[in-house]
């Protein structure tokens, strides 16, 4: 496997089930992301980790929870979600140094549709 | 004021021509600037960086103004497969914002 693998890549769920994400990087990167991605919005960043803490929460419900056990995986875990949560959901890696650039390597995401 | 805005097109151009657009920031502190390629229901991926010097990468053209805030990428000889949302990126630490995107739709 290379690059940045996520699943599932559909998933739906009623608003009283809980369910998780999981994401994972080949890449030996240090940080890695979630973002929710609703139809015809911009990326909107959820948060971060860097060298396994949590280093973002871009006040996120808390019906969204966020696991990063190791620099490899990420999960992000749902429970009693809203329809209006439906979205593209992206994980990203990358590798956060000196050089500021920071560019980032996304997985194919999970679609998500609540009902 | 959103942090990073672009005109969402959609750029229709036939083949070969050459399509450009911009995409403007707000924060002055930002430090490194891309443009992401993404294709209808797929991840966004790395298209190029954004160089202050400005920089090529084939048909791609891109440059930086830092004084007035924008970057713009310039797409020569258009092809079928360059038809795409084309989405600026800042970044600002280890935090990217990402324009809604410039959709551009190369036909034959």
């Amino acid at each position: 496997e290379t690059g940045v693998t996520q699943t599932p890549r559909h998933l739906v769920m009623g608003m009283t089930n809980k369910k998780s994400l999981k994401c994972e990087q080949h890449l030996g990167h240090n940080a890695m992301y979630w973002y929710k991605q609703s139809a015809k919005k911009p990326l909107e960043l959820m948060f971060v980790y860097s060298l396994e803490e949590r280093v973002e929460n871009n006040s996120v419900p808390s019906r969204f929870s966020p696991e990063c056990p190791n620099s490899s995986h990420l999960f992000l875990h749902l429970h009693t979600l809203q329809p209006e949560d439906s979205a593209l959901y992206l994980c990203a890696s990358s590798q956060e140094g000196t050089s500021g650039t920071y560019e980032q390597y996304f997985g194919p995401g999970t679609r998500l549709t609540v009902t | 004021r959103k942090e990073v805005e672009q005109d969402p097109g959609p750029f229709n151009v036939p083949e070969g021509a050459t399509v450009a657009f911009n995409c403007t920031y707000s924060n002055s502190a930002s430090q490194s600037f891309f443009w992401y390629r993404q294709d209808c229901r797929k991840e966004p991926k790395l298209l190029m960086s954004v160089y202050s010097s400005g920089n090529e990468d084939g048909r791609f053209t891109a440059q930086l103004n830092r004084a007035s805030q924008y970057i713009s990428l310039l797409i020569r000889d258009s092809k079928l497969s360059d038809s795409a949302t084309y989405l600026c990126v800042v970044t600002r630490s280890y935090k990217l914002s990402f324009g809604a995107g410039t959709t551009v739709t190369v036909r034959a």
